[in-house]
């Protein structure tokens, strides 16, 4: 059973950083390409960052390029998202997807509230 | 900047059929933008669909099926039950590793 796990979520004030990770487990890690999608309170999905089965390059939406930054570690089937320069505007819950293009699972999401 | 489009809010009879559409702000949907479709229930994590069109994720029931219908990307949900009440998103592939999300759209059954 395909299981992704999101964690490291909570509150942080803006300009911080925080570090999500996402541990996954029922398939093979290293073969997907994988995604982390926000959604903020009461708003609709928003697509935030990519990264392919092998690692070798990263994508993200406009919205984040140059704060945040995703890797894996194929050793460990863990997705990560590094988030810097928070802001208020980041406050969502992020899910970790597996593989849009082929039909992903998601994660439950783990919840990031940027305030002071 | 490119916005995918969606209705924000239908309603269906129960047992009835709606077909939610994903469009583009300019231009049209194709297959080589692989839309896929996402159900959420409030408090709940998405569930995909559909994907690359047309193709249903495992363990979808066959009265969800995924098209192009004229120039966007089409969801058709036949004999609507009370538990299809949720939010449908659509997702489209914009090449170079990037996805764009539409609005959303709210389904009531009723």
């Amino acid at each position: 059973e395909v299981q992704l796990v999101e964690s490291g979520g909570g509150l942080v004030q803006p300009g911080g950083s925080l570090r999500l990770s996402c541990a996954a487990s029922g398939f093979t890690f290293s073969s997907y390409a994988m995604s982390w999608v926000r959604q903020a309170p009461g708003k609709g999905l928003e697509w935030v960052s990519g990264i392919p089965a092998s690692g070798d390059t990263t994508y993200y939406a406009d919205s984040v390029k140059g704060r945040f930054t995703i890797s894996r570690d194929n050793s460990e089937n863990t997705l990560y998202l590094q988030m810097n320069s928070l802001r208020a505007e980041d406050t969502a819950v992020y899910y970790c997807a597996k593989d849009i293009l082929t039909g992903g699972y998601w994660g439950q999401g783990t919840l990031v509230t940027v305030s002071s | 900047q490119t916005v995918v489009t969606q209705e924000p809010s239908f309603s269906v009879s129960p047992g009835g059929t709606v077909t939610l559409t994903c469009g583009l702000s300019s231009g049209s949907v194709s297959t080589t933008y692989y839309p896929s479709w996402f159900q959420q229930t409030p408090g709940q994590a998405p569930r995909t669909l559909i994907y690359s069109t047309n193709t249903r994720s495992s363990g979808v029931p066959d009265r969800f099926s995924g098209s192009i219908l004229g120039n966007k990307a089409a969801l058709t949900i036949t004999a609507a039950q009370a538990d299809d009440e949720s939010d449908y998103y659509c997702a489209l592939y914009m090449g170079s590793g990037i996805w764009v999300f539409g609005g959303g759209t709210k389904l009531t059954v009723l």
